[in-house]
């Protein structure tokens, strides 16, 4: 079975810094991978997503690199934003990390 | 437009009540689903239907009983309900099961 694991419940990061989420999966086979972005009493939004033929993908500030070795893949936002505070999932499979919440102070 | 909705939003109810959640998209697409977001905020996959045929059913009780009447449509009925059932749940579609997922805003079940 695959597992989605965000070792990180929380991050604080400053506004203007980088913020880096990460996020560990147990499936090696060829896949796919999505992030998504949620804000209270909403639903998730995608946010990006990567291919396994990947290392990398890149959208404006989001960038989202692949290390298919160490089964790792990261979420680089840069630079933060306050309006990216919110919770963070990466998803595979339809299984679902179990979020890391980001804070970007001003 | 509403990409995805749910109603109601809010569901406040006894235990041993039966209730219904609505869910509709409007994106054309094939495949609809059921996520259960519980106290611990992790949102776990319940049912996928797919051309209104059920493709994933995962260990969720009897008691939950999703219906679609069409593929816009995916509705989630609960029996007997729970203390345990609240929690918030979402409905989502996508146009390939691999695909990126469009979510409502959810539904937030209290059982009292």
């Amino acid at each position: 079975d695959q597992q989605v694991k965000q070792n990180s419940p929380s991050l604080s990061v400053q506004e203007g810094r980088i913020s880096i989420l990460n996020c560990d999966y147990t499936n090696s086979m060829f896949d796919y991978f999505l992030w998504y972005k949620k804000y209270p009493a909403e639903g998730p939004t995608f946010l990006i997503s990567i291919s396994s033929i990947k290392d990398k993908n890149e959208d404006g500030r989001f960038t989202v690199f692949l290390n298919k070795s160490a089964k790792h893949l990261s979420l680089h936002i840069v630079p933060s934003q306050p309006g990216d505070s919110a919770v963070y999932f990466c998803e595979n499979k339809l299984v679902f990390g179990a979020g890391t919440i980001l804070r970007v102070k001003s | 437009d509403t990409a995805v909705s749910q109603t109601p939003k809010y569901l406040v109810t006894q235990m041993g009540n039966d209730k219904s959640i609505k869910c509709e998209q409007n994106l054309g697409h094939d495949t609809m689903y059921w996520y259960k977001q519980d106290s611990k905020k992790f949102l776990k996959i319940m049912f996928s239907y797919n051309n209104k045929e059920l493709i994933i059913n995962e260990t969720v009780p009897n008691r939950f009983s999703p219906k679609s009447p069409d593929k816009a449509h995916l509705n989630l009925h609960i029996n007997s309900l729970e203390l345990g059932d609240s929690a918030v749940y979402f409905c989502a579609s996508s146009q390939l099961r691999t695909d990126t997922q469009y979510f409502g805003p959810g539904t937030r079940l209290t059982v009292l």
